[in-house]
């Protein structure tokens, strides 16, 4: 089975301009997490889609949102990037029972 | 609220020797799964066990050992005759089960740096 794919796999981008980023998780997975990654902060959750719904979300601004295909793959958006959104972003996805996540390599965000 | 901790920011051994990583967790719940990944260099987090809180069972797997203690709150991850391939990140991660959605939380991770 091939695993978690994400795309673009780096992106450099300036303050204000907004990102979109893809996902697609393992075949029969229908749970798509994404998380951040940064020196400062460590891993955080975003949020969580399941068969198209959020179920869940961090605590991370109105800037960040995403959505859920019906084909599972997932998509966040970053809108009016800032310095401090720069870091690794990335994406897991797990089966009905939700029990263990798997990971993409990741997005590598830069924001100038 | 739930947190991971792990005591050890970097650990440095020389190959072949044995190191342990420290996790220290928090959880109101009685059933909830504790994870171990692994991050190389090149970013992506590499699952490496699972156990959820009914399963005190002890496990080695290869190179690997688990030792988790629900008295202690803790879940600790053993290499044997480290090599230089197991430098990483590790992260311990604890999952409510049973939760609705998905909301892992990680530790800040442990850098381990294995010489040759």
């Amino acid at each position: 089975k091939a695993g978690v794919t994400q795309t673009p796999r780096y992106l450099i981008k300036t303050r204000g301009q907004q990102v979109t980023l893809s996902c697609s998780p393992i075949s029969g997975h229908r749970s798509v997490s994404w998380y951040q990654q940064t020196p400062g902060q460590g891993l955080q959750f975003l949020f969580e889609y399941f068969s198209e719904t959020q179920r869940n979300k961090g605590n991370f601004p109105g800037r960040f949102s995403g959505r859920q295909f019906s084909n599972s793959r997932s998509e966040m958006n970053v809108s009016t990037l800032e310095l401090g959104d720069s870091a690794l972003y990335l994406c897991a996805s797990s089966d009905w029972t939700g029990d263990t996540q798997y990971f993409g390599p990741g997005t590598r965000l830069t924001v100038l | 609220a739930q947190k991971v901790t792990q005591a050890q920011t970097e650990i440095s051994v020389v190959e072949k020797e044995d190191v342990t990583l420290d996790c220290v967790y928090e959880t109101r719940d009685t059933t909830y799964y504790l994870f171990w990944y692994k991050q190389p260099p090149s970013g992506e987090l590499v699952f490496l066990i699972r156990r959820n809180s009914f399963d005190e069972q002890n496990e080695i797997s290869g190179r690997y050992s688990w030792n988790f203690q629900k008295s202690t709150s803790s879940f600790n991850f053993t290499i044997t005759a480290s090599q230089v391939v197991d430098s990483a990140v590790y992260f311990c991660a604890l999952s409510e089960a049973g939760n609705y959605g998905q909301n892992f939380v990680f530790g800040p991770g442990t850098r381990l740096s294995v010489l040759p």
